[in-house]
């Protein structure tokens, strides 16, 4: 199984600011399979970025994904209050599916 | 427009039984691989494992095998989640979720119903 590890485990910024989030996996992701996901307080999540760089239907060009084999980041530039949520890793090559235990993005 | 609409909450006792669905429509139901993640209260996301509703072909976390089973009914295009015997543990929101990409196994969700919440208090 593939052990996703997040850091920082909270982020607190202000608005405008840009966060930086990190996913490392315990072993290399197949073919960048490698997905962001938003849960804001409440909600379902949403995906937000696929093959580890490709943003999904919808997505603003804000949320952006880079990284691969073992080490990857999504950044968010330009932080709005909105952005407050918990952010998740997953990888999707490897079963079992898994996912990383969150960042929270607290807006200042 | 894709939809997954999930059954309602379900307050259970500890060793009842529980089948909770997720409604699939706006697209073509036996052409993606459903879902189901849990989520206990206050944690992270936890995959349980897929299936594709076309052929019923399921696949499972180890950490939930052989405690759930998953299900489909493509002819009202609908997934199921189900247990025989409910532990306290089973407490959580349960998202189902359809695969992004069509017919495709790798995968990320990417369209999530909007959970269901299992309470077991004795």
């Amino acid at each position: 199984e593939i052990v996703l590890t997040q850091s920082p485990g909270t982020l607190s910024l202000s608005p405008g600011e840009r966060a930086t989030l990190s996913c490392r996996a315990s072993q290399s992701v197949s073919s960048n399979y490698l997905a962001w996901y938003q849960q804001k307080p409440g909600q379902a999540p949403r995906l937000l970025i696929y093959g580890a760089s490709s943003r999904a239907t919808g997505i603003p060009d804000r949320f952006s994904g880079s990284g691969s084999g073992t080490d990857f980041t999504l950044t968010i530039n330009r932080l709005e209050p909105e952005d407050l949520a918990v952010y998740y890793c997953q990888q999707y090559g490897g079963s079992p599916r898994t996912f990383g235990q969150g960042t929270k993005v607290e807006i200042k | 427009e894709v939809q997954l609409v999930q059954s309602g909450a379900e307050v259970k006792k500890p060793g009842e039984s529980l089948k909770i669905s997720c409604k699939g429509s706006g697209y073509s139901f036996t052409s993606y691989w459903i879902g189901w993640v849990r989520q206990m209260p206050g944690k992270g996301l936890e995959w349980m494992g897929i299936i594709y509703p076309a052929d019923s072909d399921t696949r499972y976390s180890p950490s939930f095998q052989g405690q759930v089973t998953i299900s489909a009914d493509k002819s009202i295009s609908t997934a199921y989640l189900q247990w025989s015997s409910l532990k306290a543990s089973d407490t959580a929101i349960y998202y189902c979720a359809r695969h992004y990409g069509s017919g495709s196994y790798n995968s990320p969700l990417g369209y999530w119903g909007q959970g269901t919440l299992v309470t077991v208090s004795s």
